[in-house]
């Protein structure tokens, strides 16, 4: 099944403690994305990534890292959250960036 | 930025009722699509429609790419309709989301 997963699906952590949350596409899309969805901002781009070892910003990637050693693999790193990163992450991939998008399940954070 | 702006922001219905949600962008937009982010938070594709009209069951939908709106429409909804609804369109290849409609069908 064409799909694109997430990893955990909830976590709840303590300031300043790295985290990784993992995303996994197995429809060889070269563009890759994360989002943050908090209430009243909507949906908003991190970083994204139009192909292997080629990343970029989106526009809120302050405090988070991303990587693309992999064309299916895309994880998202927190070297240290802090509260205001507590929200519902979304990662999404597309064949070149310009078609449809598929969503991950979802990731909540909460950072205490 | 582009502004995309999703009407009715909310709508409440009993099951069986027929709806139209609309979605405006306020410049244009590519590869516009329709999700459903049900009571889980997931994030469901139901139109990948950047012009024309698609059905797919009891959901349909139409895109005027030209006058930079679209609509979704639902009909005899059902309570597993409840959720927030958003479109979402492709510019700098960047998805920019709408404000969404937050659905609820009761019984």
């Amino acid at each position: 099944e064409a799909q694109v997963t997430q990893n955990p699906r909830y976590l709840i952590t303590v300031t300043g403690k790295k985290l990784t949350v993992t995303c996994s596409q197995n429809m060889n899309h070269e563009y890759m994305s994360w989002y943050r969805q908090d209430p009243g901002l909507g949906l908003r781009q991190i970083y994204y990534s139009m192909n292997v070892e080629v990343t970029d910003k989106g526009d809120v990637p302050e405090g988070y890292k991303v990587s693309r050693k992999e064309k299916r693999n895309f994880p998202l790193i927190l070297e240290s959250p802090s509260p205001n990163q507590t929200s519902l992450y979304f990662c999404a991939s597309t064949r070149m960036g310009r078609d449809e998008q598929f969503f991950g399940p979802g990731t909540r954070l909460t950072v205490l | 930025g582009i502004q995309v702006e999703q009407s009715p922001p909310d709508l409440i219905l009993q099951e069986g009722a027929n709806s139209t949600l609309r979605c405006n962008f306020s410049d244009s937009v590519n590869n516009l699509q329709w999700f459903h982010q049900n009571p889980w938070g997931q994030l469901i594709n139901l139109f990948y429609i950047p012009s024309g009209t698609k059905q797919n069951g009891r959901l349909s939908a139409t895109t005027v790419a030209t006058e930079r709106y679209s609509l979704l429409y639902i009909s005899s909804s059902q309570t597993t309709d409840s959720g927030v609804y958003f479109c979402a369109g492709l510019r700098s290849d960047k998805l920019i989301f709408g404000t969404g409609t937050r659905l609820q069908v009761f019984p």
